[in-house]
């Protein structure tokens, strides 16, 4: 199974601040990679796709980047509305694995 | 306006059995693949299954295999998972997703809102 681990597991970062979260896969798998967000109670929302795609309807201050084993999603700009729990995950081979998460803060 | 709504969770006694169901609207629901992914209360997102949109392709998670079992009923924009031999850790909120247009059977672009299961005597 390919692992995914995120880093950092959690960040607090004020309303403006430029904010990356880190994504590495246990082996390569090109751009098969998506990021989605989550609020406590609701159900993930899909932000990112093909690595880098973003689906529609989210603001463009959402952006994705890499291939291969390392990838990044960048908030420019982070909102109050940005709160809320990241997660990516690799679909390019089953068993499909998700990261362990990182929670966004906002000071 | 895509909608996924899930339903058929509850409690239930470990070894007994369960079936969601998950009804889709504002697509058309037999072009497109559909999974299952689920959470246990306060932990991450586990894939449970994928169905390809004809039904002849199923994938599972080896901790559902043989246990579980996904289908759909096109004529009735319906996606099911049978939960059979149920243990305490498949205790979780259960969510129906929807594949994208890429194609990718992983890729999901839309999900529901979620259907509890609770195994436990």
């Amino acid at each position: 199974d390919i692992q995914m681990t995120q880093s950092p597991s959690s960040l607090s970062a004020s309303v403006g601040d430029r904010v990356t979260i880190t994504c590495r896969a246990s082996q390569g798998i090109t751009s098969y990679l998506a990021w989605f967000q989550q609020k406590p109670g609701k159900a993930p929302k899909s932000l990112i796709y093909a690595a880098s795609s973003l689906q529609s309807g989210v603001p463009s201050r959402f952006s994705g980047s890499g291939s291969g084993t390392d990838f990044t999603l960048t908030i420019n700009s982070l909102q109050p509305e940005d709160s809320a729990t990241y997660y990516c995950q690799q679909y390019n081979s089953y068993p499909f694995t998700f990261g362990p998460g990182t929670k966004v803060v906002i000071k | 306006e895509v909608q996924l709504l899930e339903s058929g969770g509850g409690l239930v006694q470990p070894g007994g059995s369960l079936r969601l169901s998950c009804a889709a609207s504002g697509f058309t629901f037999s072009s497109y693949a559909m999974a299952w992914v689920r959470q246990a209360p306060g932990t991450g997102l586990e894939w449970v299954s994928t169905l390809s949109n004809s039904g002849d392709g199923t994938y599972y998670a080896d901790s559902v295999k043989g246990r579980f079992t996904i289908s759909r009923d096109n004529s009735k924009n319906t996606l099911y998972l049978q939960m059979n031999s149920l243990r305490a850790e498949d205790t979780a909120v259960y969510y129906c997703a929807k594949g994208s247009d890429s194609g990718s059977f992983g890729d999901f672009d839309y999900w529901g809102q979620g259907t509890l299961v609770t195994v436990s005597s």
